[in-house]
C-alpha cells in the first residue's frame, strides 16, 4: 500500500520565486492537510481541503499562500515570491474521512537562497 | 485555544533505561490525543493514540494514557533501544478533527 506521496523532497529556490509542493494522498483517502515546521519547531496546521474545496485556512498565511485538491491529480501548495522565512519542512497528511487518522508524509524541505 | 506542552529535550538515556516523556494539554470539549514519531530526515509516524478518557494506546511497547484529570498523554517505554532515538511530538485533533496541534518535540537520544 502506498502511502501519503510528496514531491519534492528538496526543492531550492531563490528569493521572489515560485515554489509548488505535490502531495498525492492515501489511495482512497479524500481529506488533505498541509503543515509547516519551522526548524526546530513543532508542526504548525495550515489548510484542510477536500476534494475540490478547501475546509479550513485559518493558518495560511494570507498573502502568497493557496493551495488546491482538484478532482484528478495530486494537492498542491504554491508559495508565491518565496521569502527566506518560508524556509521549512512542508508536510502533508490524509485521512480517509474527516477525524480520522491523519497519515503523514516524508514533507518537502524548501530552502530559499 | 487548543495547546499543547511538551517537556524540553533531548532527553539523553542509556540503553535499556525507562522512559517518560511529559505532555500536557489544554483544549475545549474532548479532543483525541496522539503521539507521532520523526525518525532524522523522514516524516511523522503515528506511534499511538487515545479517543476518550483512561483510554490506553499503546505500540511497540510504548504506552500513553488519557488523564482527563490532569490534562495529561505522558509517553512511556519500559526498556528504551538505540533504534527509539527520534523526535517524539504530542498532539491533540481539535474540536471537529479537522486539524491536529502539536507540541514543540522532544528528542530522545538512546545510547549503547
Amino acid at each position: 500500500n502506498a502511502g501519503v506521496m510528496q514531491n519534492p523532497r528538496h526543492l531550492v529556490r531563490r528569493r521572489g520565486q515560485e515554489a509548488r509542493l505535490r502531495c498525492s494522498p492515501v489511495k482512497g483517502h479524500s481529506h488533505v492537510y498541509w503543515y509547516r515546521q519551522l526548524p526546530e519547531e513543532g508542526l504548525k496546521f495550515m489548510v484542510y481541503l477536500q476534494k475540490e474545496n478547501i475546509i479550513d485556512e485559518s493558518g495560511m498565511p494570507k498573502e502568497r499562500f493557496s493551495a488546491e485538491f482538484p478532482k484528478e491529480g495530486p494537492s498542491i501548495l504554491r508559495i508565491q515570491q518565496v521569502v527566506r522565512g518560508d524556509s521549512a519542512a512542508y508536510f502533508c497528511a490524509s485521512s480517509y474521512t474527516q477525524g480520522d487518522t491523519q497519515y503523514f508524509g516524508p514533507g518537502t524541505r524548501l530552502t530559499v537562497l | 485555544g487548543n495547546s499543547v506542552t511538551q517537556m524540553e529535550g533531548p532527553v539523553t538515556l542509556s540503553e535499556e533505561a525507562f522512559l517518560t516523556i511529559n505532555c500536557t494539554y489544554t483544549a475545549t470539549g474532548y479532543p483525541s490525543l496522539f503521539w507521532y514519531v520523526q525518525y532524522p530526515g523522514e516524516g511523522l509516524q503515528l506511534l499511538l493514540k487515545a479517543t476518550k478518557a483512561d483510554d490506553k494506546g499503546s505500540n511497540k511497547g510504548f504506552e500513553a494514557t488519557y488523564r482527563k484529570e490532569t490534562t495529561s498523554f505522558h509517553l512511556e517505554k519500559g526498556s528504551v533501544q538505540v533504534s527509539d532515538s527520534a523526535v517524539y511530538f504530542c498532539a491533540l485533533s481539535d474540536t471537529g478533527f479537522q486539524k491536529l496541534v502539536f507540541g514543540t518535540g522532544t528528542r530522545l537520544l538512546v545510547s549503547p
